[in-house]
């Protein structure tokens, strides 16, 4: 079975600072992740996801995030918060094609950007 | 840019009663997914379909939910009777096949309130 946990239901960032969401989870095999950012009453949008290869990976509106294996981890950052960051941030897990194909959730992080 | 259509997207209902709600894919989409997200929580699956065969309805509450997608294209999840506990934002997704389900496009959902 798979899980996902995100630490901090609510982050809090003055513009301009570093963006950190964590996401730890747990996997039977080397699963497929994914982070989703989703705006009020919007439904979600794919932000960025690790595969296989390369374990830093860019995603879209600045954010990216890093694979660590040891760590069980997956954690999003961002240089530098912006206003309209302000959402929620979803983590996903998958495990890779030949072991099923159904995203597991994380309960989600409410980031609030303050001017 | 081709998008997942939802419809509606708010629905107030007495419990109860009996509620529907559509989804229509991007277009050559051949799976499905529907979702429902509690609030402070994340996305759980519901049902996902390939083509017009269920492939994972383990999640579904079958005593009275019920979803169809009769011709492989647009969807329909349904709720008879209500209960107060179904409050919730209902999100459909689609994607290529389930070979490559990590790329779920999602629509913007249909936030049901039941009193």
């Amino acid at each position: 079975a798979q899980s996902v946990t995100q630490l901090g239901s609510h982050v809090s960032v003055s513009e301009g600072a570093l963006v950190l969401l964590r996401c730890n989870y747990s996997s039977s095999v080397p699963p497929y992740l994914f982070w989703y950012v989703q705006y009020p009453n919007q439904g979600l949008q794919l932000l960025l996801k690790y595969t296989t290869g390369a374990t830093l990976v860019k995603g879209i509106n600045g954010f990216e995030a890093e694979f660590k294996k040891s760590e069980t981890s997956f954690h999003l950052t961002k240089p530098s918060a912006h206003m309209s960051d302000a959402a929620e941030y979803f983590c996903a897990v998958r495990p890779p094609m030949e072991y099923g194909n159904k995203l597991v959730f994380g309960a989600g992080t409410i980031l609030r950007v303050k001017s | 840019e081709a998008e997942v259509a939802q419809s509606p997207r708010y629905k107030i209902t007495e419990k109860s009663q009996a509620v529907a709600f559509w989804c229509d894919p991007i277009s050559g989409h051949a799976t499905l997914y529907w979702y429902r997200q509690i609030l402070g929580q994340g996305p759980e699956l519901l049902v996902q379909f390939q083509d017009e065969s269920v492939v994972d309805d383990s999640q579904l509450p079958k005593d009275r939910f019920s979803a169809e997608r009769l011709k492989g294209v647009d969807s329909t999840l349904k709720i008879q009777p209500a209960e107060l506990g179904d409050s919730a934002m209902y999100l459909c997704a689609s994607s290529l096949d389930h070979v490559s389900s990590y790329e779920q496009y999602f629509g913007p959902g249909t936030r049901l309130t039941v009193t």
